[in-house]
């Protein structure tokens, strides 16, 4: 089943503590983004990256890290969470940044900072 | 500077109605809108697309229109139906242009009643 499987779904921790959340796509998909969604300012992202090893920011990208060693894979890293990181993040992928292409968005996941 | 407004947080209607949902933007360089439904738990997911060379675009139960002098796209939904209920992400994009990705809105919250 073609799908972008985020990890964890669920997390909270504590200020300072460095955590990584998982993407990883099955698709073969060339671009991948992170996504923070909150209430009242709808989906904002976070970094896109166009292919393997090439990474930009989004529109939010402070306090946030990724990397694209793989084509499949695209973790989202942050070194010292602060509580106003507390949000729900998506990963998507899709077979280019162009509108035109579907954006496949994987399950969330919610993460919340004390 | 929210480029992709959703004035209305939720909306209410009674089965087998229509729903009418309302999106507004900002920047005259978007020329593909897109619409996402989302559910509790679950990512975002395509539903319904238009470019700006149209002014409408059906989709069995849903059709898009645009308006581009008004900087206005809505989502209409006839028959209404309770599994329809979910949260609506309007996305624009200025496909091919500076920026070329999806800003989306900040979701309508779609409540049919039985």
């Amino acid at each position: 089943e073609a799908q972008v499987t985020q990890n964890p779904r669920y997390l909270i921790t504590v200020t300072g503590k460095k955590l990584t959340v998982t993407c990883s796509q099955n698709m073969n998909h060339e671009y991948m983004s992170w996504y923070r969604q909150d209430p009242g300012l709808g989906l904002r992202q976070i970094y896109y990256s166009m292919n393997v090893e090439v990474t930009d920011k989004g529109d939010v990208p402070e306090g946030y890290k990724v990397s694209r060693k793989e084509k499949r894979n695209f973790p989202l890293i942050l070194e010292s969470p602060s509580p106003n990181q507390t949000s729900l993040y998506f990963c998507a992928s899709s077979f280019g940044q162009g509108a035109d292409y579907g954006y496949t968005f994987g399950s969330g996941t919610r993460l919340t900072v004390v | 500077d929210q480029q992709v407004k959703q004035n209305s947080p939720s909306l209410s209607v009674q089965e087998g109605r229509i729903s009418i949902l309302n999106c507004d933007y900002t920047n005259s360089m978007f020329d593909y809108f897109l619409w996402y439904k989302k559910y509790p738990a679950e990512g975002p997911t395509f539903l319904i697309s238009i470019s700006s060379i149209k002014d409408k675009n059906e989709d069995g139960r849903f059709t898009v229109f645009l308006n581009k002098s008004a900087k206005h796209l809505s989502l209409h939904i006839v028959p209404s139906q309770p599994g329809d209920s979910a949260v609506y992400f309007c996305a624009a994009s200025d496909y091919g242009g500076a920026t070329n990705k999806l800003i989306f809105g900040t979701g309508t919250l779609l409540a049919v009643q039985p």
